[in-house]
């Protein structure tokens, strides 16, 4: 149980362009889910929070107009990278809250910007 | 916000040993951890939930929680090559769920 997926599992699109990732919980209904960012031998950094049916909340730092967040059902978040630039570039990973706040991982997306 | 810090490494060990992963935290309201695991290029899968004082054990893993001193460790016995990987600590207990994770710690398991 507790399985989380991620679509697409690698991406590369052109500088200026938009890039929808999606987070899916499988098996069980998150209302809760979050995005991490992380770059190579970093660790990782939570983006934001999101919560199904209300506005993500974004950490400190964080663009939200470059970074939108859909939550609209307790099974999918959505993550669109808005008129992606090189710096943009990383492994985006999402997870859902399970029961006893237990976050499951998604297997992530490689994002490179060309 | 509830952080942690952990020895980057890497941490290497032989093939066999025991592998000792430490973590300390400075919120003393913490009450419970989490364990995850990290391969390279891959995301974070959970190894453990500890929330009492003393040790868990789950196979080759034990976690182990002292809040008097603040830390809590993660033993794994018997170390094989497919546990080299990054061991990310966090406190249970954030805002709405959130993970605050520190930096892990690297182990390499040497044959």
């Amino acid at each position: 149980g507790a399985v989380v997926s991620q679509h697409p599992s690698r991406v590369i699109c052109k500088s200026g362009t938009s890039v929808k990732i999606e987070c899916r919980s499988l098996d069980f209904q998150a209302t809760t889910m979050f995005w991490y960012r992380q770059f190579p031998k970093k660790s990782l950094m939570l983006m934001a929070t999101s919560n199904e049916g209300s506005k993500a909340t974004y950490e400190q730092g964080v663009e939200k107009d470059k970074f939108l967040i859909n939550h609209a059902s307790l099974t999918l978040s959505t993550l669109t990278v808005t008129s992606a630039h090189p710096e943009d570039s990383s492994f985006y990973i999402c997870s859902a809250l399970g029961d006893t706040d237990t976050q499951y991982f998604g297997p992530g997306t490689r994002l490179t910007v060309l | 916000q509830k952080e942690v810090e952990q020895n980057s490494g890497p941490l290497s060990v032989p093939e066999g040993a025991i592998a000792s992963l430490n973590c300390t935290y400075s919120d003393r309201g913490s009450q419970s951890f989490f364990w995850y695991r990290q391969y390279s290029g891959k995301s974070p899968e959970l190894i453990m939930f500890i929330y009492s004082n003393g040790d868990k054990e789950d196979g080759r893993f034990t976690a182990q929680l002292n809040k008097a001193s603040q830390y809590v460790s993660l033993l794994i016995r018997d170390s094989q090559p497919s546990d080299s990987a990054t061991y990310l600590c966090a406190p249970a207990g954030g805002q709405g769920g959130k993970l605050i994770f520190g930096q892990g710690t690297e182990l390499s398991v040497k044959p």
